[in-house]
């Protein structure tokens, strides 16, 4: 079955960059996109955008477009999203799922704090 | 963008009670290609979301059929028929039809 994996918990300083991975499994890796999602807090959720794992292709939601960097590494079927210049904004649960949204990784916390 | 309104923020029921939640889009969901990307997840406490139903009526495999999805254009409709006391946690509509948007969620919890 579909299984996504995404790395621990980071507590990263503000200003610094945080590399998040999803290493998937039980499914051809390039045969669907990867795409990121965002929950802060007790709140709702934002789709930060997708990557084509087989051609490399992007597509951000414009408000986290100077904010992530989605690439993939084939070699390992894994996906990852780099956040950078962070701020106590960007503190939030960040996960990975498959096309259709079908399959979702168990989510990392992110925690912005000096 | 976008803006997914869903209806109401909080729902409380008994077990087997029947309940509906609401999902409007300030724009229509019809893509060009005639399909409708609305679709629902259920996310239940400390745990990640999962999808239940796409295309605005298709039950995603594994999925009890007491769930169910209507609609069109910019108003659909998620139905749970007898609740289950699994079924708690938080609903959420999302479109992809034009990129992606989330509803603010629909609580659902036991009366």
């Amino acid at each position: 079955q579909v299984n996504l994996l995404q790395s621990g918990a980071a507590l990263v300083k503000p200003g610094a960059s945080v590399k998040l991975s999803c290493k998937a499994s039980g499914y051809t890796f390039t045969d669907y996109y990867i795409h990121w999602v965002k929950q802060s807090h007790g709140k709702s959720l934002e789709w930060i955008g997708y990557i084509n794992p087989n051609s490399g292709y992007t597509n951000y939601n414009e408000k986290f477009k100077s904010k992530a960097t989605l690439t993939v590494d084939k070699s390992t079927n894994t996906a990852y999203m780099e956040l950078s210049r962070l701020t106590s904004e960007d503190s939030a649960t960040y996960y990975c799922t498959r096309s259709w949204l079908r399959g979702w990784g168990q989510g990392v916390m992110v925690t912005v704090s000096s | 963008d976008v803006v997914l309104t869903q209806t109401p923020p909080t729902l409380s029921a008994t077990i087997g009670q029947s309940v509906s939640i609401s999902c409007r889009s300030s724009q229509s969901l019809l893509h060009s290609n005639g399909n409708t990307y609305l679709h629902w997840l259920l996310q239940r406490p400390g745990q990640s979301p999962q999808l239940l139903i796409y295309l605005v009526s298709r039950l995603e495999s594994g999925v009890p059929n007491r769930f169910s999805g209507s609609g069109s254009g910019t108003d659909f409709t998620l139905k749970i028929s007898g609740v289950e006391a699994e079924d708690l946690g938080v609903y959420y509509c999302v479109q992809g039809t034009h990129a992606y948007t989330f509803g603010a969620g629909t609580k659902l919890e036991l009366k």
